[in-house]
Order: C-alpha cells, then structure tokens, then sequence
C-alpha cells in the first residue's frame, strides 16, 4: 500500500520560500518507473499541477510558476521535496504530494494515482 | 499549455439519474486523459485512466469515453456517494492540465 504524507509549515510571510517534505511509504521513490508529483488547490478553487520528479531525478515543473520551484528527492530518507520561492498570498493553497499511475504491468505515466491527505500552506505576514 | 474545457461547472441531479460529464482539450491528448472525483476536505481519487480505462476499485457504474478531442466521463446510476466535484486531466504533454472541475449536486 503506497502512501504519502506531506508536512512543512503551515505559514509562510511573504516573499519568504515555502518549503514542504513529502515521505512515502510503501514504495521506493528512487526505483522503479514512477512519477511523483506536487499539485495544488487555492481554498474553493481547481487543481493546479506544480511539477514532477522521475525516479531517475528528471525533473519537470510548470511554467506558469516562472522558475520559482525546485522538486527534489532524498533517497536516503525515501522523501520527496517542494520548494517555492518569493511566494505571495496568490500561492496560499493545499499542497498534495502523489505518485503516477501504473497498470501492474510495467507501464507507468504521470496522472496522479496515490495521493497524500494535503497541507494546508497560507502565505501572510 | 494544453487548455482543458470541462462541462457544466454545476451539475444538479437525484440519485438514479445518468449524469455525463465533459473536457474537450484544446489540441489533441491522444487518449491520456484521466478523470478525478474529489470530495471536500480529500484529496482526489483517479476514476479512470486512460481515457476509457477503470480503475481498481471503482464501481462499474462509471465509463469513460472519447471522441477526438472531446471526453466524457458517465456515471450510468448517480448513488449518494457520487455527489462530489469532478476533474479531467491530461497527462499527454507537460505541464499536466486539469479542467475547471464540474460539482454534482443533490437536487
């Protein structure tokens, strides 16, 4: 059973970098053929999608978020990490952890399977 | 950026009802398209991916289909537990795209 947890502060002040850890659980996010996404939601509003980390540490972000995050991973402690700079109150939000589909089989894609419960981040000073 | 058009936004419906959901994409996503059910305060579950493909664990009473560009995602029998928002996404091309979700409502 795969799972994931996110975790980070809470609050963030403006101008400052979010910083959010996601520890999985029952799969290896350095093995594998595995996508692991951040995704986020504004309180009442849509998904967005962040970016993305391979297992093989090939990364892809969205370009609507201009540069300001880094998606990494710490194999050793079987963790995924978001980062995002100079945030504003427009970047206040549920942040989501998750990882890709796969069939079983030995297809994989990107489409978020597993998913983390969701931290809530509000930026403010 | 691929555009995900999804319809209605709002959707008003009774338990038994056939409820159609749908994403038109602004360019073509082959057939990497998924369909998300989200209830408040939970992060969303994947339905159906690819585009005509059931989950594990998803009742039978969901189907998804496709017609070039545009998606659909039917719910044959709307149960109680089926009120709840709805989203396409696109995995074809980065970034990923979600729809404006669609919220089923009691009616």
């Amino acid at each position: 059973q795969v799972q994931l947890q996110e975790s980070g502060p809470g609050l963030v002040k403006p101008s400052q970098t979010l910083s959010l850890t996601c520890t999985v659980s029952g799969a290896s996010v350095s093995s594998g053929r595995y996508y692991w996404s951040w995704i986020r939601q504004p309180a009442g509003k849509g998904l967005e999608w962040i970016g993305r980390i391979y297992t093989s540490g090939s990364t892809e972000y969205n370009p609507s978020l201009k540069g300001r995050v880094t998606i990494s991973m710490e194999s050793s402690q079987n963790q995924l990490s978001l980062k995002l700079t100079s945030v504003t109150a427009a970047d206040t939000a549920v942040y989501y952890c998750a990882r890709g589909w796969d069939d079983n089989r030995g297809s994989s894609g990107s489409a978020p399977l597993y998913w983390g419960q969701g931290t809530l981040v509000t930026v403010s000073s | 950026a691929i555009r995900m058009t999804q319809s209605p936004s709002f959707l008003s419906a009774s338990v038994g009802d056939r409820v159609t959901i749908t994403c038109r994409a602004s360019q073509g996503v082959g057939s990497d398209l998924g369909w998300y059910q989200q209830k408040p305060g939970k992060a969303p579950k994947l339905l159906v991916y690819p585009a005509f493909v059931l989950q594990s664990g998803v009742p039978s009473r969901f189907s998804g289909s496709a017609s070039g560009t545009d998606f659909t995602l039917t719910i044959a029998s709307l149960q109680p537990e089926d009120f709840a928002t709805y989203y396409c996404l696109q995995d074809y091309t980065y970034p990923l795209t979600f729809g404006g979700g669609t919220k089923v409502e009691n009616k």
